[in-house]
């Protein structure tokens, strides 16, 4: 079956470097979307892309669709205590007449102050 | 307010017995899922629906069973066919049936003794 992998599975930054988490399906997707996830919350929709090489920005992060629709990345620069929690790829697949969703494994980020 | 209701937030059984989480949206939204979250783990589709009184098994059925019957509702079981059912559980919608972010639930956490 389908399967979604992210790396790192840990990232430890120091307040103000950078952080950038790479996220592999098996197949081709459709569309993907990330998503984070606060500690103790639930995960909440940053962006989706849905075109083969889409870049798309949002203030510091920056979000990539690789060409062959099978990766993504999300970037962010300057990480500030706010950005602390996990961030989650959902890869989204068409399987005949329906659309599965499946989360990539997540990266767990943490900032130093 | 309108948004995704999952009840109980948190449940303690005893091993062997059949539990049902519920999940209530007033979202007039289509889809709905159920996710598995283990600590450390990414979130792992259970079942899915597009539409009522139709849904489809996600990666990791086994153990579970759901039914559709509302639009707005979608509970379910954690039989005690399944193996290790201590988890969070998640349940999100979305407006449309092959497209667009998930809002989720505030989850529901089951612990069995």
């Amino acid at each position: 079956g389908q399967q979604v992998m992210q790396i790192p599975q840990y990232q430890h930054v120091q307040e103000g470097e950078d952080f950038t988490t790479y996220c592999n399906s098996s197949t081709t997707l459709s569309n993907i979307q990330w998503y984070k996830q606060r500690p103790g919350g639930h995960p909440v929709f940053l962006i989706q892309l849905v075109k083969s090489g889409e870049v798309k920005k949002q203030k510091r992060l920056t979000f990539q669709f690789g060409e062959a629709k099978k990766n993504s990345s999300l970037h962010i620069t300057a990480t500030q205590t706010t950005d602390v929690g996990t961030y989650f790829c959902a890869g989204h697949l068409r399987d005949g007449g329906y659309q599965k969703v499946t989360f990539g494994t997540g990266t767990k980020l943490q900032v130093i102050p | 307010d309108g948004g995704i209701t999952q009840s109980p937030k948190y449940l303690f059984r005893k091993e062997g017995q059949n539990v049902t989480l519920s999940c209530e949206q007033n979202l007039n939204h289509d889809a709905m899922y159920w996710y598995r979250q283990d600590p450390g783990q990414g979130l792992r589709l259970i079942y899915y629906s597009q539409i009522v009184n139709d849904f489809q098994k996600g990666d990791i059925a086994e153990g579970y069973s759901v039914s559709r019957e509302k639009k707005e509702s979608f509970p379910l079981t954690v039989t005690s066919a399944q193996k290790n059912p201590t988890a969070f559980y998640l349940c999100a919608s979305r407006k449309a049936r092959n497209t667009g972010e998930l809002f989720f639930g505030e989850g529901s956490r089951l612990t069995v003794l």
